[in-house]
């Protein structure tokens, strides 16, 4: 599985959109880029994934560079709710086997 | 519809000692994952099984076992504890081998004296 890369930390002002960024250089074609996120205390939550084209569901977006070298996590409207760590993994075969690496820690403030 | 439910939540044991963790997927769903969580080395992969047969395994000694039954819940043992052991273990479950999408259980955070 690819290894991607990851700011350590990120502050977000309450209300603005979050933009979370990835580095995943390595990877190849066949490897989907997976975002995850983990509250304190708790299990990680999938929030989206995608292989080339651009994504969105009820809970984000994802925008993955057209070499798919990078992608970027966003969410519109951060609240403090989102406050967690991002796990962004770039795999393939089955979900199992993705590897989480030590994600961005997103402080969302008021 | 209910999450995964993993019992019990916190467990505190002693060096030598074995344990025996349960998870119950989302009703439906085939295939139960686990993890390892721990401050050093993140979130690790333990193993995967599917239609009661382990598919997948991580880079865990022979001390770390799991099981599904043919319910699809999964019990995982952990003999002769050590120290470092000590960590939250996650069950996640998806629909099958395929599906991208994992549902995560709250752990239980196992300590061991």
């Amino acid at each position: 599985d690819a290894k991607t890369t990851q700011p350590p930390s990120m502050d977000c002002a309450e209300g603005r959109a979050a933009n979370l960024p990835c580095n995943h250089s390595t990877i190849s074609g066949n490897e989907y880029v997976y975002w995850y996120r983990q509250i304190h205390s708790q299990g990680p939550q999938y929030i989206i994934h995608g292989l080339k084209n651009n994504e969105t569901n009820e809970m984000a977006s994802l925008i993955i560079t057209e070499d798919r070298k990078s992608s970027t996590l966003i969410l519109p409207h951060a609240t403090l709710r989102d406050t967690a760590v991002y796990y962004c993994i770039a795999g393939t075969g089955t979900a199992s086997k993705l590897t989480f690496g030590t994600g961005t820690r997103l402080q969302v403030t008021l | 519809k209910a999450g995964v439910t993993q019992t019990p939540r916190y467990l505190i044991k002693t060096r030598g000692q074995q344990v025996t963790l349960s998870c119950s997927p989302i009703s439906g769903h085939r295939s139960v994952s686990w993890y390892q969580q721990t401050p050093g080395q993140g979130l690790q992969f333990l193993f995967e099984y599917f239609s009661e047969t382990q598919r997948n395994k991580g880079n865990f000694p022979g001390r770390f076992s799991g099981r599904q039954f043919s319910n699809s819940r999964s019990e995982m043992n952990v003999s002769t504890l050590e120290l470092g052991d000590s960590a939250l273990y996650l069950c996640a479950s998806s629909l099958d081998l395929s599906y991208n999408e994992q549902f995560f259980g709250p752990g239980t955070r196992l300590t061991v004296l």
